[in-house]
């Protein structure tokens, strides 16, 4: 069966430090993957997504990046943290028989 | 991103009904998502609808699509205490772009 995993699930860091959120699938190959960041508001924010090995599409301009260096792994980074740059981060990927959309554990990011 | 509306609030009594509303705006969209968020945790799927069907059923969970007036519901039945949470509605479309909505928190009193 296939699972995502998210790393750290909890980080704390302060501002100007740099970061780094990994995500891994398990399962599958070539998945659709998606960064997604939820505020206080509790609303979801469409970070990036990448359809393949070295393809990212950014939604949003903001100091934070992503990269795709293997299939199944996808990475969230930022050279330096702002205080806006605090929420929970959430990687997912599409499969199953009609492309749904599932997720991560989610990492919690607080930046000081 | 495409707009996607929900209430942010509803309260229902234990063993009564729960329907969540949404309401979106792309008309290109091609399946529509229910998900749960429980606190601190990821967002559960729960169902989908297909944008050509009017109504899925899955045990407790009743789905609901107006695609005229671009309105989605879910309905709840039987709702428990375990059922307090967080309900996002969310869109998808050929793109593999997929919009959330501001999710409504449903509360169960006991």
């Amino acid at each position: 069966s296939q699972t995502i995993h998210q790393w750290p699930a909890t980080l704390v860091q302060p501002v100007g430090s740099p970061l780094s959120l990994e995500c891994t699938v398990e399962g599958t190959s070539n998945p659709n993957l998606y960064w997604y960041r939820q505020a206080a508001g509790r609303g979801l924010q469409l970070l990036f997504y990448s359809v393949g090995i070295g393809q990212i599409s950014s939604e949003v301009p903001q100091n934070l990046s992503a990269s795709r260096p293997q299939d199944r792994q996808f990475i969230l980074s930022s050279k330096k943290l702002l205080l806006s740059d605090s929420g929970f981060y959430l990687c997912a990927w599409t499969g199953g028989v009609d492309g749904e959309l599932f997720f991560g554990e989610g990492s919690r990011l607080t930046v000081l | 991103g495409e707009d996607v509306e929900q209430s942010l609030f509803l309260s229902v009594r234990e063993g009564d009904s729960s329907v969540i509303n949404c309401t979106y705006t792309d008309s290109s969209s091609t399946y529509l998502y229910w998900y749960k968020q429980e606190p601190g945790a990821g967002l559960q799927l729960l169902t989908y609808i297909f944008s050509n069907m009017d109504m899925k059923q899955d045990q407790r969970l009743t789905v609901l699509l107006n695609k005229k007036d671009k309105h989605l519901s879910l309905r709840i039945a039987d709702t428990q205490t375990g059922d307090s949470a967080i309900y996002f509605c969310a869109e998808g479309n050929t793109g593999n772009q997929f919009y959330f909505g501001t999710g409504t928190s449903l509360t169960v009193i006991p």
